[in-house]
């Protein structure tokens, strides 16, 4: 157990539906990061929050968001669901804003397949 | 826009034989980490490597950072089915945050016994 929390472990959806992916981070850390893991793409970085702020941006469509909660657990949101968003949503957590030389922690990662 | 490229894509080797992994980025890293992924699992910090031309060891796991700070490399001797996984190395993204993360897209190890 990494100690970062993510639920649901699995999820199937039908297109054009919306989800949300939920993460709790290691106790201590501030930082929440949230990738997405495809086998063509490799890890992709979408979004980091920063003690509730959204600190960057990466390649995250418009159809996603995410938000940090005051108790520092995440959420990311997909809606408008294409057969392509289906991938390995990962969650990661570091106890700063630099990531630094702990480097991050993942949680075990929440499986959606869109049908 | 800025990349991270890691070959071999795949390496299949014997158990006891040494591997060897490459990470080659297309602009200047103030630091370099390395992760493994279990099959099924999900990435687990190994390293971070911060200073030109810096080697660290982890028993039988050698990491490298090249002195241009654009390279590293991650080499395994005598590797043991325990090392199957795939092997990412990632820096921080160019003009963004310390924090944030580009990955390559890995280096799957197979070990056959």
């Amino acid at each position: 157990d990494s100690g970062v929390t993510q639920t649901p472990k699995h999820l199937i959806t039908a297109t054009g539906q919306r989800v949300t992916l939920r993460c709790s981070p290691r106790s201590g850390d501030l930082s929440v990061y949230w990738y997405q893991q495809s086998l063509d793409q490799g890890l992709q970085f979408l979004i980091q929050y920063y003690n509730g702020e959204e600190r960057a941006k990466g390649n995250i469509l418009e159809r996603f968001s995410a938000q940090q909660f005051p108790d520092l657990h995440s959420e990311l949101n997909l809606s408008s669901l294409e057969l392509g968003d289906s991938a390995l949503y990962f969650c990661a957590s570091s106890t700063g804003e630099l990531g630094g030389a702990e480097g991050y922690t993942f949680g075990s990662g929440t499986r959606l397949t869109v049908v | 826009g800025q990349q991270v490229m890691q070959i071999p894509q795949y390496q299949h080797v014997q158990e006891g034989e040494d591997f060897t992994t490459y990470c080659n980025s297309s602009t200047t890293l103030s630091n370099i980490q390395w992760y493994k992924q279990r099959p099924g699992g999900h990435p687990v910090f190994l390293i971070q490597l911060v200073k030109s031309g810096e080697v660290k060891k982890q028993k039988r796991l050698t990491f490298q950072f090249g002195e241009a700070k654009k390279n590293s490399s991650l080499h395994i001797t005598a590797t043991q089915t325990t090392d199957v996984g795939t092997y990412f190395c990632a820096g921080p993204i160019h003009g963004g945050s310390q924090g944030n993360l580009i990955f390559g897209k890995g280096t799957k190890l197979s070990v056959k016994p």
